[in-house]
């Protein structure tokens, strides 16, 4: 059974702060990606990784930075918090292309005061 | 790019109702197509995946319909149950970057029994 995993599973901010997400996978996947969950927009793709040291960005990067430092983790970076980016955060895994069935973690929940 | 409408936002049904929630695509050269089911604070569960070659899947009380030329992916809960209550996504590969999943925006499914 895939396993991701994420942490913080909760996190309060100020605004200007300085926030890194983790995620975690252990099924050898290639693929990494960070969503974010806002009512109304469904999940929108943040940054995605096909492999270690490689990023690409997806829909709405502009705030976030992300690395993916092994085939394992992959970390989202928020380096001056605002509160537009209080959100649910998702990290995701799947073995190949994102048609590919996608394993999801657990979520973080991030306030931004 | 690709762009993708969920209805209904919300729906009620009682226990043992049917219940349909549809997404349309923009994109006729879409080929991959997936429901997810996310329970209050989980993350997103992957339900069922169909390629463009197929018109109908069932499993385990879910049919997926895909009308492609309308460009119409449904989901039909049959004899739903109060376990069923959940957030479902659709979500459909964006053909012009293979890399890329376009999500609905959710529908939240209320099972009363």
């Amino acid at each position: 059974e895939a396993a991701v995993t994420q942490s913080p599973r909760n996190k309060v901010t100020v605004t200007g702060g300085n926030v890194t997400l983790s995620c975690r996978q252990t099924n050898s996947h290639n693929y990494m990606y960070w969503y974010r969950q806002d009512t109304g927009h469904g999940l929108r793709l943040i940054h995605y990784s096909y492999g270690a040291g490689n990023l690409q960005i997806g829909d709405v990067p502009d705030g976030y930075k992300a690395t993916r430092t092994t085939q394992e983790d992959f970390f989202l970076l928020l380096e001056l918090a605002s509160p537009s980016q209080t959100s649910l955060y998702f990290c995701a895994s799947s073995d190949a292309w994102m048609q590919d069935t996608q394993y999801f973690g657990p979520g973080t929940r991030l306030l931004v005061l | 790019g690709e762009q993708v409408e969920q209805r209904p936002p919300h729906l009620s049904v009682r226990e043992g109702d049917s219940a349909i929630i549809i997404c349309t695509y923009t994109d006729s050269a879409t080929a991959y197509f997936s429901w997810y089911k996310q329970e209050a604070g989980a993350g997103l569960q992957l339900l069922m995946s169909v390629l463009s070659n197929v018109d109908r899947k069932e499993e385990q009380g879910l049919t997926v319909l895909l009308n492609k030329k309308d460009k119409r992916l449904s989901l039909n809960l049959t004899a739903a149950h109060p376990g069923d209550s959940a957030v479902y996504f659709c979500a459909v590969s964006e053909p012009s970057n293979t890399d890329k999943v376009v999500f609905g925006t959710g529908t939240r499914l209320q099972v009363s029994p």
